[in-house]
This record gives C-alpha cells, structure tokens and sequence, in this order.
C-alpha cells in the first residue's frame, strides 16, 4: 500500500525539542519531495518544510533557525527535529508528498499531534 | 502570498448549489492554484489543481475557476458527503493556504 505514516509527536515543555518521522511505503522518499504541514487547533494548514530530492531544504520563516528537515534513504523515511519549542507549535503536523510538476500535495499521511504546554 | 477564504462557513441543504472564494493577495498564475478538502479527523485531500483541473477520482459536480486574484471552487449539486471543511492553495510562491471555509449541513 502507498502511503506516509508520522509518529513521534507527544506533550513536550516549552523550550523543548522533538523529533518527527515520516515513513513512507510505496513511495521512495528519495526521489520525491516531501513536506511538513501543520494545522493549529481550530486553524488553517501551514506549510513548514521541504525537502527536495536532490537534497535541498527549505524553511517557512516560523520555522528558520528551529527546525531541520531530513531524511534517511535506507529507512525510506523523512525527519523533522524541531528545537526551541514553542505553545504556538502546537498543532497537528502531516507529512505530505508535493507532485514535482503540479506543485501540489497529493498524498498526505493521518497526522501526528505535538503539544507544546508546561 | 496571503490567501483569505470566504465565507468562513456556509451553511446548506443536500441539493444545493455552492460557491467559496479563494482572494490571494496578489496576482498568481492560475497554474498554481489548488483546492483541498478535509474531514473531521482526516488529513486534506487533493480535490482540484491548477485552478480547474480535477485530481483522481475528484467528480464532476466539483468545479474550480478563477484567474488573477480571485478563485472559486463551485459545487454544482451538494451530495452528503460533500459537507467538510475546504482549502485554497497557491504554491507559485512558498506554498502558503487560506483559512479554510466550513460547509455544513443546514
């Protein structure tokens, strides 16, 4: 079955670090680009990160300086570690495949839930 | 590129017609605009890309339009399972989405 599937999110205290993964199955991570998008409580989706297929990263400006995508080939996964943690972190954070013609996010995983409270 | 929805909720029966906007905050080509639907619990899903063009499976009472700054999305007869919450993307920029607009069974 082709699909993302994330996990790693839980109840941290500000200042805090957590790190999410992304695994994919039926797709390979290394020829695609993968984003994370989340989603505050009762909010729209926000674009947080990319990577590219040729290794290349980019950053929303929230979170620049904070957070750094990754991946690991030979587990077919992509990470996101996100350091200073803040309350406005929370949210749901989806990994998503972005079609490398349309631009678009045509496959999504179910989602993981950080919560950023003391 | 700030994208704004409205309304944020729209409220009707199965059978309608339906309309939401998508304004984006400066002139984009229509290439890059997409919309999402998603419901309670469950991740967005691909509904419609480069303005008009319908994703796998998307039917065809789903409709996109729009150019310049202003999009909509248009549901020409509501089925019940069309009741959800729908986003507008423009990804000719860092992609960035609207608010989301909340149709719901009136």
């Amino acid at each position: 079955e082709v699909q993302l599937v994330e996990s790693g999110g839980g109840l941290i205290q500000p200042g805090g670090s957590l790190r999410l993964s992304c695994a994919a199955s039926g797709v390979t991570v290394s020829t695609n680009y993968i984003s994370w998008v989340r989603q505050a409580p009762g909010r729209g989706l926000e674009w947080v990160s990319v990577i590219y297929s040729d290794g290349s990263t980019y950053y929303a400006d929230s979170a620049k300086g904070r957070f750094t995508i990754s991946r690991d080939n030979s587990k077919n996964c992509v990470y996101l570690q996100m350091n200073s943690l803040r309350a406005e972190d929370t949210a749901i954070y989806y990994c998503a495949r972005e079609d490398r013609s349309q631009g678009t996010f045509d496959m999504w995983g179910p989602g993981t839930r950080v919560t950023v409270s003391s | 590129i700030v994208l704004t929805q409205s309304p944020d909720t729209l409220s009707l029966s199965p059978g309608e017609r339906a309309t939401l906007s998508c304004r984006v905050s400066e002139t984009i080509n229509g290439q890059y605009l997409a919309w999402y639907q998603q419901k309670p619990g469950q991740a967005p899903k691909l509904l419609i890309y480069g303005t008009f063009n319908r994703a796998a499976g998307i039917p065809d009472r789903f409709s996109g339009s729009g150019s310049g700054t202003d999009f909509t999305l248009t549901f020409s007869r509501l089925e019940p399972e069309d009741f959800a919450v729908y986003h507008c993307q423009q990804y000719e920029d860092s992609p960035s989405f609207g608010q989301g607009t909340r149709l719901e069974i009136k």
